[in-house]
């Protein structure tokens, strides 16, 4: 059953340190991960797409790590910051027919709170 | 938010009232979606549409309904065949063709949250 994990469910962390969540997933046949931020009450923006082919990428103070063989990847989030409170949602797509994109499953998101 | 709209954003109904929510998007894109999200759970897929005049049922499609007769516009309605319709609404859209390493960007609406009484 293709599925995606996220971990912690919550996270609470002072202004201005780093924190690291993580997303494990069954996905198969694999084709991209995403990590979306949500604010409360707000439709969920995009921070990163990974490929297969890509380990990491960065969008600003965030970092996103992706390891294939082992289906995990990780969202850094470096200085964070009061406007980083939200729920960081990680995404996983299966590859569809003739290599297009296939479903799109949800992780049910990590809430962080960032503490002045 | 991008270029897609939804309204209201807030929606307060009576038990065996249909209602319909509003999606619309200013991005030129071919595809549309509908998701469904409730607390402590991951987004759950309604209906999508790659086509004017065309639209296929996701995972939790019963008890809602869709029309696709502009590409610009997606409308959901809530019937009152669904059981549980008290959630955060979600409309997406996307481009059909891929970014590097085909990968199709969604984009996400502000969101209706609907309430039935």
């Amino acid at each position: 059953k293709n599925q995606v994990e996220q971990s912690p469910q919550s996270l609470i962390i002072l202004e201005g340190k780093n924190c690291t969540l993580q997303c494990n997933y069954t996905v198969s046949p694999f084709s991209n991960l995403r990590w979306y931020k949500q604010d409360t009450g707000r439709g969920p923006v995009s921070l990163t797409i990974m490929t297969f082919s890509e380990n990491t990428k960065s969008n600003g103070r965030y970092t996103a790590t992706l390891d294939a063989d082992t289906k995990q990847s990780s969202l850094h989030i470096t200085a964070s910051q009061l406007s980083d409170s939200a729920s960081y949602i990680c995404v996983v797509s299966s590859r569809g027919y003739g290599g297009s994109q296939g479903n799109l499953i949800f992780g049910k998101g990590t809430k962080l709170s960032v503490k002045p | 938010d991008g270029g897609i709209t939804q309204s209201p954003k807030y929606l307060f109904r009576k038990e065996g009232q249909n209602v319909t929510l509003s999606c619309e998007q200013n991005l030129n894109h071919d595809a549309m979606y509908w998701y469904r999200q409730d607390p402590g759970q991951g987004l759950r897929l309604i209906y999508y549409s790659q086509i004017v005049n065309d639209f296929q049922k996701g995972d939790i499609a019963e008890g809602y309904s869709v029309s696709r007769e502009k590409k610009e516009s997606f409308p959901l309605t809530v019937t009152s065949a669904q059981k549980n319709p008290t959630a955060f609404y979600l409309c997406a859209s996307s481009n059909l063709h891929p970014t590097s390493g085909g990968a199709y960007e969604q984009y996400f609406g502000p969101g209706t949250r609907l309430t039935v009484t």
